[in-house]
């Protein structure tokens, strides 16, 4: 099955400055890249999301690139905020010849110092 | 326009106990699926129902089962229940399969 490794575990960035997270995924037949924002005892967010025939896609100040050779993703926040502050999980799905279950990354506690 | 409802909002058990959690897709969702999330862990796949039909299970034992209704609405039963189990359960609705999925926030489940 997919197995998605998501890095760091733990981001502190200065607010005003950027924050990249980076997931691998090892099932190439994946297709379809989310990611969600969960603050702390809310549900998942989704943020932005990315389909295999894609590179990069950008919404506001958040963007995500995709890389299918080396099956990777990533998450990049500009100009961050304190309201930024939440755990970030990566997933993908697309492998399940049609129905699709996301498999998730372990999270990124990512924290906005003032 | 109503987002994904979950109910109960907490539940507890005691071990070999029974329980149903119940979920309501978005407006015009018509796929259901459904996530443990331990604490700290990101959202581990249970199974995804679509035209009333599991038509995809995680690594999930068998004590883990489902059911869609009609109107697209979903429950997710857990039998024998064990310590282990004591989680967050959080269901996702579509607009079909492989299409964003939208979380509701959650059954928190204690297992006693």
């Amino acid at each position: 099955g997919e197995n998605v490794e998501q890095h760091p575990s733990t981001l502190s960035v200065q607010e005003g400055d950027s924050a990249v997270i980076k997931c691998t995924y090892s099932d190439s037949a994946s297709n379809y890249f989310p990611w969600y924002k969960q603050e702390l005892g809310k549900r998942p967010q989704l943020i932005i999301d990315i389909r295999s025939n894609v590179g990069e896609k950008k919404d506001q100040r958040i963007a995500v690139t995709l890389n299918k050779t080396a099956k990777h993703f990533s998450l990049h926040i500009t100009e961050t905020q304190p309201e930024d502050s939440a755990v970030y999980f990566c997933a993908a799905s697309g492998s399940g010849g049609g129905a699709d279950g996301l498999t998730f990354g372990k999270g990124t506690h990512l924290i906005i110092q003032p | 326009d109503a987002g994904v409802t979950q109910s109960p909002t907490h539940l507890i058990k005691t071990r070999g106990q029974q329980v149903t959690l119940r979920c309501s897709p978005k407006s015009g969702h018509d796929t259901v699926s459904w996530y443990q999330q331990a604490l700290g862990q990101g959202p581990q796949f249970i199974f995804q129902y679509y035209e009333e039909e599991e038509r995809q299970r995680g690594n999930f034992p068998d004590r883990f089962s489902g059911h869609q209704f009609p109107n697209y609405s979903s429950e997710l039963n857990v039998n024998a229940l064990l310590l282990g189990d004591s989680a967050l359960y959080l269901c996702a609705s579509s607009q079909g399969p492989n299409q964003p999925q939208h979380f509701g926030d959650g059954t928190r489940l204690s297992i006693l």
